[in-house]
This record gives structure tokens, C-alpha cells and sequence, in this order.
């Protein structure tokens, strides 16, 4: 089983910081990198999806970085908002598996 | 609407007792996915489905069977569920290949006594 580590586990903000956190996973045989957003009761909605190294991808205050060579991706939130409370998972996929390994993710909490 | 949907949503059930957990894509995705989420650990993944009739285990598939005969819908079976299965189950789809992104069902949570 791969290893994919998030980091922090948990995160409290202030509405108005901004903010990042980071995926590592295993540089060797990359093929993709899943980035989610997880409400409460709720199903894990897709944030994007990264194939390149040095990929950038952006959604509104949202962006997301990726380095394959080095095995991490970082996720940045600008000008934090409570709706933006979530669990935010990443998902490292390989070049010969067909299947995503997750890691535990990093819960977000931004309060008033 | 595009979506997946599974049932039931919430299900208790009994040791020993079989149970099929429904998912269904309207969205003509190849590639769909069971998961099982428990506090502490990350989405595992428990079997998926290439295509139709082509499935194979992920990390955690003692326990459970499925079946892909048709495109649409990817049941998961427990044959004598267990407690160690309580858990809370999501089915996803997405398009060939498993490199984009993937839809998430609304969720199964499952309590076996």
C-alpha cells in the first residue's frame, strides 16, 4: 500500500488568513494527483486534478501546486471564508495501478 | 442531473446477515469505485470496476464482492457482514481513464451488531 501524507491534520484559521497545506506522496512512477474538498455530511467534491510537474491549477481563491519530482503538492487558500471549512483529501495515483490511494487529509476549520 | 446515487443511505443490520449496498452513475462513466472511510484513516479503497465485467480488489477487499453487468451500476455485497464493517461506504465514478476526476456518491453509513 502506498504511502500518501498530509500535513497538518488539523487547521483553525481566522476568517481572512490565508493558508496552505501539503500532500507528499511517492516521487517514483507519478501519474496523478487528486485534490478534494470534504464538507461535513456530505460526499468529497473534486478541487482539481494534476498530471505535470510544476502544474498550476486555480478556482477562485483555491490554487494548488504540484512537484513531482520531490513527491509534493501544496494547496493554498487565500482570504479564508467559513464556507471554507472542510476536510481537504489528496489522492496520489501511479503509472501501473488503476486505483487512487488517499491520504487522511487536513481538516480546516475558519472561524469569524 | 449528473450524480451518483447508493442505497440505502443508512443501513443496521445484524453479524452474519447478507446485504447489497446499491450505487448507480447516470453520467456513462467507465471506471467506478467502492470506498470505505473510518475515523483516522484516509478513503480505502475496496474493489473497482475498469468497465463492465471488469473488476479487481483494492486494499481492503476481505469481506466484500461486487459485480459490473452493466455500465451503469456497481453493487457492493457483503456476504455475512461482520462489526470490523461498520463503516461508512461512498461508491465514485469517473471517466476512462481513472486520471480524471472522480464523483462521489452521497455516502452509505453501516452499522453491523
Amino acid at each position: 500500500i502506498l504511502n500518501v501524507e498530509q500535513s497538518p491534520q488539523s487547521l483553525h484559521v481566522q476568517e481572512g488568513d490565508s493558508t496552505n497545506f501539503t500532500c507528499s506522496f511517492p516521487s517514483s512512477n507519478f501519474y496523478a494527483l487528486h485534490w478534494y474538498r470534504w464538507e461535513t455530511a456530505k460526499s468529497p467534491e473534486a478541487l482539481f486534478v494534476m498530471t505535470l510537474n510544476g502544474d498550476e491549477k486555480k478556482k477562485g481563491r483555491i490554487s494548488a501546486t504540484l512537484n513531482t519530482k520531490e513527491g509534493y503538492s501544496y494547496l493554498y487558500i487565500k482570504g479564508s471564508q467559513p464556507e471554507d471549512s472542510a476536510t481537504y483529501l489528496c489522492a496520489f495515483l501511479t503509472g501501473t495501478a488503476s486505483k487512487l490511494t488517499f491520504g487522511t487529509g487536513t481538516r480546516l476549520q475558519v472561524t469569524l | 442531473e449528473a450524480q451518483v446515487t447508493q442505497n440505502p443511505r443508512y443501513l443496521i443490520t445484524v453479524t452474519g446477515k447478507k446485504l447489497t449496498v446499491t450505487c448507480s452513475q447516470n453520467m456513462n462513466h467507465e471506471y467506478m469505485s467502492w470506498y470505505r472511510q473510518d475515523p483516522g484513516l484516509g478513503l480505502r479503497q475496496i474493489y473497482y470496476s475498469m468497465n463492465v465485467e471488469v473488476t479487481d480488489k483494492g486494499d481492503v477487499p476481505e469481506g466484500y464482492k461486487v459485480s459490473r453487468k452493466e455500465k451503469r451500476n456497481f453493487p457492493l455485497i457483503l456476504e455475512s457482514p461482520s462489526p470490523n464493517q461498520t463503516s461508512l461506504y461512498f461508491c465514485a465514478s469517473s471517466p476512462k481513464p481513472i486520471s480524471y476526476e472522480q464523483y462521489f456518491g452521497p455516502g452509505t453509513r453501516l452499522t453491523v451488531t
